[in-house]
This record gives C-alpha cells, sequence and structure tokens, in this order.
C-alpha cells in the first residue's frame, strides 16, 4: 500500500497570503489529522477529519481551516499569513480514526515557509 | 496538557541502555510513541493502552502506569539507527475521534 502524501513538499509565501496544502491518505483510510511542528511547540494538533466531518480541533485561530473530500482526501488552508505560521505541516491518517487504539501513519509533511 | 518528556536529550554510546519518560498530569486512556529522524515524518513504534500491558518488539519496549500518569520508553542495547527525537502522544479523552497532545520530544543520539 502506498503510504500518506503531501503536496506540495516545499513553499514560500509572504505575508497576508494564504495557502492549501493537500493530504493523500492510506487508500482505505477514513481519518486525517493535520499537525503543525515547529521547534518551539513541537507538534501541535490543528484538526481531524473522518467522513468529511471536522470531529476534533485544536487551539489554532479561524485563520486555520480544512475539509475532506469523499474520498478521504484532505485540504488544508491557512489564510492572511503570519511569520509564525512557517512550519512543518504534517497529515495523518488512521483506518477509522479511533485515536486510542489506533496507529496513525504521518506523511513526509510541507514544510511552508512565511516571509 | 502538553505531555512532559524526560531528559531532553541524551547521547549514548552503541550498546548502551536508554529509558525516556512520558508524564501527564491528566489521566491517560492511551499514550502513543513514534520516532523522528532529521527532516523525515514520525514514525510508529507502539501504543500502550489504559489496563494494557507492557509492550515490546526487538530492543525496544515501553510501560504505562495508569497510576502514575506516565509512560516509559525502554531502548536496550542502543544502535546507531535508534537516533532521532523520540515523542509520545497522550490521549485523555478515549472518544472514538482522535486527538492526541504530543511531548516535545527526546532527542536521542548514539554515537559508535
Amino acid at each position: 500500500k502506498a503510504g500518506v502524501t503531501q503536496t506540495p513538499r516545499y513553499l514560500i509565501k509572504t505575508r497576508g497570503q494564504q495557502v492549501t496544502l493537500s493530504c493523500s491518505p492510506i487508500s482505505g483510510h477514513r481519518s486525517v489529522s493535520w499537525y503543525q511542528q515547529t521547534p518551539g511547540q513541537g507538534l501541535q494538533f490543528l484538526f481531524e477529519y473522518f467522513s468529511e466531518t471536522q470531529r476534533n480541533k485544536g487551539n489554532f485561530p479561524g485563520r486555520f481551516s480544512g475539509r475532506q473530500f469523499s474520498n478521504s482526501r484532505s485540504e488544508m488552508n491557512v489564510s492572511t499569513l503570519e511569520l509564525g505560521d512557517s512550519a512543518l505541516y504534517l497529515c495523518a491518517s488512521s483506518p477509522r480514526g479511533s485515536g486510542g487504539q489506533e496507529t496513525q501513519y504521518f506523511g513526509p509533511g510541507t514544510r511552508l515557509l512565511v516571509l | 496538557q502538553q505531555p512532559v518528556q524526560s531528559p531532553q536529550a541524551v547521547i549514548l554510546r552503541e550498546g548502551e541502555d536508554a529509558v525516556i519518560n512520558c508524564s501527564s498530569s491528566k489521566a491517560l486512556y492511551s499514550v502513543h510513541w513514534y520516532r523522528q529522524k532529521h527532516g523525515e515524518a514520525p514514525v510508529f513504534l507502539m501504543i500502550l493502552l489504559k489496563g494494557g500491558e507492557q509492550k515490546g518488539h526487538e530492543k525496544i519496549s515501553a510501560s504505562f502506569n495508569e497510576k502514575k500518569q506516565q509512560s516509559s520508553l525502554y531502548l536496550t542495547a542502543s544502535q546507531l539507527s535508534y537516533s532521532g527525537t523520540y515523542f509520545c502522544g497522550t490521549d485523555v479523552s478515549g472518544a472514538g475521534s482522535y486527538q492526541l497532545t504530543f511531548g516535545k520530544g527526546t532527542k536521542l543520539s548514539v554515537i559508535p
């Protein structure tokens, strides 16, 4: 089975712009979670989608949004980019999203640099 | 509430052992351990569930102490390939959805 894929792998944007990142989960996986990773804060949960519905959201401003399509592919969008949004954005998938009992498989991430 | 990992960093010589701890201020439903090498995605190591047994494979194992709200990862006879940053992710809800809170990581360096 192919792993989790994320596109693009690298992105450079300027403050005020918006960006859309894409994630394709492992075939058959219906839960997709997004994380932001920075040297200072580590891995922080953004949100989780299951069957096109957002089930959980982390403590991030409304500029961060996402969606999931019927084929389980997911996108996240960040509007009005700020310098502090520079980070590695990781997507992870699991079969049913039963957090306590399932393994999450991470994609390679999208490295976003905001200038 | 972010779990606290200790130590923050450790340097080992090949063949030495290490223990990485993960402590939470909340009752834990499960603990997930991942290893991330520089420039790569986190790779799953193991899950420990509330009421479950100590887990392990090869020379890496982990325990889960529900009363102390903490988990420990044990690396024995370390190899160069064990180098990386180890993260614990905790689930305090036990709900049917996925929301892990990760510690800041423990950087492990194994030297010849």
